[in-house]
């Protein structure tokens, strides 16, 4: 399976910093790159995501890095807020169809 | 807009019974699939269907998986017999069938324990 390593595990954040969960990948094929959000109990939910003709996308406090000859991506929350406390997942897909392919995951814990 | 609808939410068998899973995508989604979620990993795809054609099952246990999607809406996957590495939350997606449209949203799944 194509894989997609993300990192860290886990990570905790006081409130207010910043957080940054980073993923690499190795199909060069790619040319999708999503993270998720998930909370207990619940489906994963798009937060944002970025293709590769940019190297930056910024959504609120949320922005995505991309460094495409590095085969790497990476997601920041500025100010993070207890609120955040969630599992993230990176992702990644090509236009040969919209199968994902999924990180395995970092719990973040916002510590108020 | 009412999202993805799975059910049941919980399931609790024992190994080599069967189960069976549905999920009512979003209005006017073609495209749907089925993940697989073990405790602590990233889910993993089992199946996607556009319409009620299978786009890809690769990574379906054929053996004792199977899914369907009647009428290309709603769909059931179910395992026969299960075993206990099954135990997983199943999550069901659905998204537009817009070129370009990437965007899954996923439903609150359906956790099975196999003991």
């Amino acid at each position: 399976q194509q894989q997609v390593k993300q990192s860290p595990q886990s990570l905790i954040v006081q409130k207010g910093g910043i957080s940054i969960i980073n993923c690499a990948y190795e199909n060069t094929a790619f040319d999708y790159f999503p993270w998720y959000q998930q909370f207990p109990g619940k489906g994963p939910a798009l937060l944002i995501a970025i293709r590769p003709d940019v190297s930056e996308k910024k959504e609120g406090r949320f922005t995505i890095s991309f460094n495409k000859s590095a085969k790497q991506f990476s997601l920041h929350i500025m100010d993070s807020q207890p609120g955040d406390s969630a599992t993230y997942f990176c992702a990644a897909s090509n236009n040969a169809g919209n199968m994902l392919t999924f990180g395995g995951g970092t719990r973040l814990m916002v510590k108020p | 807009e009412a999202g993805v609808a799975q059910s049941p939410r919980y399931k609790i068998i024992e190994k080599r019974q069967s189960v069976a899973f549905w999920c009512n995508p979003i209005s006017g989604h073609a495209t749907l699939y089925w993940y697989q979620q073990i405790l602590g990993q990233g889910p993993k795809l089992l199946i996607q269907f556009q319409n009620n054609g299978v786009v890809d099952d690769s990574q379906l246990p054929k053996d004792r998986f199977s899914a369907e999607r009647l009428k290309g809406v709603d769909s059931t996957l179910k395992i026969q017999p299960a075993k206990l590495e099954d135990s997983a939350v199943y999550l069901c997606a659905s998204s537009l069938e817009e070129a370009g449209s990437h965007e899954q949203y996923f439903g609150p799944g359906t956790r099975l324990t196999v003991t």
